[in-house]
């Protein structure tokens, strides 16, 4: 069965890194693991997406092993502003989407 | 660019009556997806259409249904409407078929009482 799970939630303090992993067994072959933040009273937004190994844009990174079991999302040098709830999303075999249920990043001054 | 519009924001049903959201993609997304959102189950896939045909469906039953158009422009319908079907409905656009990186709408609120 398909499940994608993710920590509930995590702290950080201002400036650190903050590395979020996400469990995603029997991903489908041709789909890439994608990351969501949503902040309250507003939709998903996009962050970063991947295939395998590494990907990085000017606001995180995500790093993928060889047999994409998992992935870490890492977002560097945090800010307060970056509380929120962070989702990953996986396709798997069956054709079925699958969010985890949220990590609760909360950073601290 | 404008964004994802869905509409109307907030409603408010009885128990047995039924529902249509609507859900206007960023121009030039072809696929439109449709999330339910609860605090207990969190974000959970209801369908996703693409050149106005349902791809793929999620583990809701068969009140929960929807249907895109021409001009991409989708529309959400629950039928028999129970108590637990409280939730927040959003809705995504992107380019293509099965393409992750999405632009979410800001919901609609569903109370059912």
């Amino acid at each position: 069965l398909a499940k994608t799970t993710q920590p509930i939630s995590m702290d950080s303090y201002e400036g650190q890194e903050v590395n979020i992993t996400c469990s995603h067994n029997n991903i489908a072959t041709n789909d890439y693991i994608t990351w969501y933040q949503q902040f309250p009273s507003q939709g998903p937004r996009f962050i970063i997406q991947g295939y395998k190994t590494k990907v990085t844009n000017e606001v995180a990174s995500l790093f993928i092993p060889a047999d994409r079991k998992s992935s870490t999302l890492s977002l560097p040098r945090v800010s307060l502003s970056d509380t929120a709830v962070y989702y990953c999303l996986v396709g798997y075999n069956d054709y079925k989407l699958s969010f985890g249920a949220g990590t609760t990043v909360t950073v601290r001054a | 660019k404008a964004g994802v519009t869905q509409t109307p924001r907030y409603l408010i049903k009885t128990r047995g009556q039924q529902v249509t959201l609507s859900c206007s993609p960023i121009s030039g997304h072809r696929s439109v997806s449709w999330y339910q959102q609860t605090p207990g189950q969190g974000l959970q896939f209801l369908f996703e259409y693409f050149s106005e045909t349902q791809r793929n469906k999620g583990n809701f039953p068969g009140r929960f249904s929807g249907r895109q158009f021409s001009n991409s422009r989708s529309e959400m319908n629950v039928s028999t409407l129970e108590l637990g079907d409280s939730a927040l409905y959003l809705c995504a656009s992107s380019l293509e078929f099965r393409d992750f990186e999405a632009f979410f709408g800001q919901g609609t609120r569903l109370t059912v009482v």
